[in-house]
């Protein structure tokens, strides 16, 4: 069964502007991490952001991550066409070995 | 350094028939998952395996199953293939610490 959730499901934006996309989750996690997949391929690990970190930054991606709401958000900044794929939210279950994935924003960005 | 190689990248399989998935890990990457991936979803987890030995099973039926073998390559096999099998199917190495997983570029069937 999915753990996360995403939303929005799709996201269409201008190139240079940001991009934010959320996840929710529902049980206790160790780690929560961000991928990106173009046109059902493979999927391409983003960031990782551990269950006592609030915030992660990586080039133009910042992710926060608020274990108490068991919420996380994914921010791309200064998008650029490139950016279009599908972004998926997985987490880290507890004591298990397994992750569960979203069903995914797909963002698509206009030149 | 190769990234993480399944194979073959498409097939196409009758139901009732049975189908094999090979995957090779990155170099040194002694853990290897399992995903299938359904048009519009995301992937869900089938198996993990590390030094050979099975670490977790999703909620998949017993026609899935999967092996690893010494050189930490795996396989994964699907009888008595359903309609409903058709999808991407997604291989992911790690290091022990399971943390960030690198996937392959998947296998996609369709079952007709």
């Amino acid at each position: 069964s999915q753990q996360g959730e995403e939303d929005p499901q799709a996201l269409s934006i201008q190139e240079g502007e940001n991009a934010t996309m959320n996840c929710s989750y529902k049980t206790s996690i160790n780690n929560l991490q961000w991928y990106r997949q173009n046109s059902g391929r493979g999927l391409v690990h983003l960031i990782l952001i551990r269950s006592n970190e609030r915030e992660k930054h990586s080039g133009r991606l910042r992710v926060t991550l608020d274990t108490s709401k068991k919420s996380s958000s994914l921010l791309i900044t200064a998008s650029r066409a490139a950016d279009t794929a599908s972004y998926f939210c997985a987490t880290d279950l507890d004591n298990n070995n397994d992750m569960r994935f979203g069903a995914g924003t797909r963002l698509t960005v206009k030149p | 350094d190769a990234g993480v190689t399944q194979s073959p990248t498409h097939l196409i399989k009758t139901r009732g028939q049975h189908v094999t998935l090979r995957c090779s890990p990155i170099s040194g990457h002694k853990s290897v998952s399992w995903y299938q991936q359904v048009l519009g979803q995301g992937p869900q987890f089938i198996f993990q395996y590390y030094e050979k030995e099975e670490r977790g099973r999703g909620n998949f039926p017993d026609r899935f199953s999967a092996r690893q073998f010494p050189n930490y390559s795996s396989e994964l096999n699907v009888n008595a293939l359903l309609l409903g099998d058709s999808a991407l199917y997604l291989c992911a190495s790690s290091l022990p610490s399971k943390e960030t997983q690198y996937f392959g570029p998947g296998t996609r069937l369709l079952v007709l």
